[in-house]
C-alpha cells in the first residue's frame, strides 16, 4: 500500500499569500496518478486537481499542481478567504487507492 | 448537474452488516466513462477509499476491506449500493458515495454525495 504524507499539519498564512502544500507517497506513484481534494467544515471533498498538475473543471488558476515520482505539491497562489480549509492528496496508481491525512490552511 | 444521495440508517449495531444506497440523478449510472465509489472518513480522521463499482457489476475493493465488502449497483433504479458487514466501532464514519470520471473522461472523484454519518453502537 501507498502512504501519502502531507506536510505541514497546519500552515498559518493570511489572505493574499502563497500557500505550498507537500504530498510525498511511500513509492513513486506511476503515470503521475495523484490528486488532491478541498474539504470544508461538514461538506464532502471538492476536487481541484488530478493526474498531478490538471485543474479540474471550474477550478480556479490560482491552484496549481506539480510534482512526480514520490514528490507532489499544491500551490495556491493568493489566498482567498474562501480557500480555508483542509486539502487532501490521493494517489490512484496503485490498488488500494489511498489519502493523505490532510494539511488544514488556517487563516494567521 | 449531476447529484448523488447517500441513503441508510445512521446507526448499527456491533456485528450486524451497515447497509448504504447512493441514488444517482441529472445522469445516468450506466454510462461506460465512469466509475462508482464508496469512500469514508471516521471522525478526525483521514479519507478511506471502500471500493468502486462499474455499470456492468465489476467491482475493486480495498484489500483491508474484501472481505466484509459487496457494493452493488441497480441500473434500473440508478442506484449503487454498499454493504459492510461484522461491523465494529472502528467503522464509525461519514460514509460517502461519488463519482469516479469527470465529464471529459478525465480521472478523479468529480462529483460526490453529501455523505451520512453512521454510528456502530448497541
Amino acid at each position: 500500500e501507498i502512504v501519502l504524507t502531507q506536510s505541514p499539519g497546519t500552515l498559518s498564512l493570511s489572505p493574499g499569500e502563497r500557500a505550498t502544500l507537500s504530498c510525498r507517497a511511500s513509492q513513486s506513484v506511476s503515470s503521475s496518478y495523484l490528486a488532491w481534494y478541498q474539504q470544508k467544515p461538514g461538506q464532502a471533498p471538492r476536487l481541484l486537481i488530478y493526474d498531478a498538475s490538471s485543474r479540474a473543471t471550474g477550478i480556479p488558476d490560482r491552484f496549481s499542481g506539480s510534482g512526480s515520482g514520490t514528490d507532489f505539491t499544491l500551490t495556491i497562489s493568493r489566498l482567498e478567504p474562501e480557500d480555508f480549509a483542509v486539502y487532501y492528496c490521493q494517489q490512484y496508481s496503485t490498488s488500494p487507492w489511498t489519502f493523505g491525512q490532510g494539511t488544514k490552511v488556517e487563516i494567521k | 448537474q449531476l447529484q448523488l444521495q447517500e441513503s441508510g440508517p445512521g446507526l448499527v449495531k456491533p456485528s450486524e452488516t451497515l447497509s448504504l444506497t447512493c441514488t444517482v440523478s441529472g445522469g445516468s449510472i450506466s454510462s461506460s466513462s465512469y466509475y462508482w465509489g464508496w469512500i469514508r472518513q471516521p471522525p478526525g480522521k483521514r479519507l478511506e477509499w471502500i471500493g468502486n463499482i462499474y455499470y456492468s457489476g465489476s467491482t475493486y475493493y480495498n484489500p483491508s476491506l474484501k472481505s466484509r465488502v459487496t457494493i452493488s449497483v441497480d441500473t434500473s433504479k440508478n442506484q449503487f449500493s454498499l454493504r459492510l458487514s461484522s461491523v465494529t466501532a472502528a467503522d464509525t464514519a461519514v460514509y460517502y458515495c461519488a463519482r469516479w470520471g469527470g465529464d471529459y473522461g478525465d480521472y478523479g472523484f468529480h462529483y460526490w454525495g453529501q455523505g451520512t454519518l453512521v454510528t456502530v453502537s448497541s
